[in-house]
């Protein structure tokens, strides 16, 4: 599984949308990218995914590169509940189990 | 529809003690996984079960065993407890068939080693 890069830490203004950066820059071409969030001490909750389209679900939106070297984890209108830290995963997508393996993240704070 | 519990929710053990730490989806996920999570770090793969009957080690496996009990449960134990085994402990479970699917987590086992 390729490994990812994202800073260890951002801020947000509530109400803005928060954008998270993931660089992914071995992809390889049947590696989906994935993100989760990890709010306090709680277990770990999807968010989306995707391969080489942008997506877009009731959480979040997720921007890939045309290259897929890079991806934006998009929180339109981010609120107090949306500090966590944020996971960038790449995962190959043939195996019948193909292990996640999750970095150290992006802490996300949302000021008031 | 529970989703997937873990017990016990907190554990204290001394060095050198064994126990079991039980985990159970009610999904019908096919894949369970193991992670344990150290303080201010992210979660590390410590055995997953790809089908019912059979287990794979992940990153950090050593002092572990694990068990696939049934499709529903998958069972982590240590057999001599250290303190380096301080952690929390998540369980996970997923359906890939296809594309990899997204991971649904319990809530964590707080497990101390003195």
């Amino acid at each position: 599984d390729a490994k990812t890069t994202q800073p260890p830490s951002m801020d947000c203004a509530e109400g803005r949308a928060a954008n998270l950066p993931c660089n992914h820059s071995t992809i390889s071409g049947n590696e989906y990218v994935y993100w989760y969030r990890q709010i306090h001490s709680q277990g770990p909750q999807y968010i989306i995914h995707g391969l080489k389209n942008n997506e877009t679900n009731e959480m979040a939106s997720l921007i890939i590169t045309e290259d897929r070297k890079s991806s934006t984890l998009i929180l339109p209108h981010a609120t107090l509940r949306d500090t966590a830290v944020y996971y960038c995963i790449v995962r190959f997508a043939g195996s019948s189990a193909s292990k996640i393996i999750f970095g150290s993240g992006t802490r996300l704070s949302i000021r008031p | 529809n529970a989703g997937v519990t873990q017990t016990p929710k907190f554990q204290v053990l001394k060095t050198g003690q064994s126990m079991t730490l039980q985990c159970a989806q009610d999904m019908n996920h096919n894949s369970m996984y193991w992670y344990r999570q150290d303080p201010g770090m992210g979660l590390r793969l410590i055995y997953y079960s790809a089908s019912e009957g059979t287990t794979d080690k992940g990153e950090v496996p050593n002092g572990y065993n694990v068990s696939r009990l049934n499709k529903r449960e998958f069972s982590l134990r240590l057999e001599s407890a250290a303190p380096s085994q301080t952690s929390v402990y998540f369980c996970a479970s997923s359906e890939e068939t296809g594309p990899p699917g997204e991971q649904y987590f319990g809530p964590g086992t707080r497990l101390t080693v003195t």
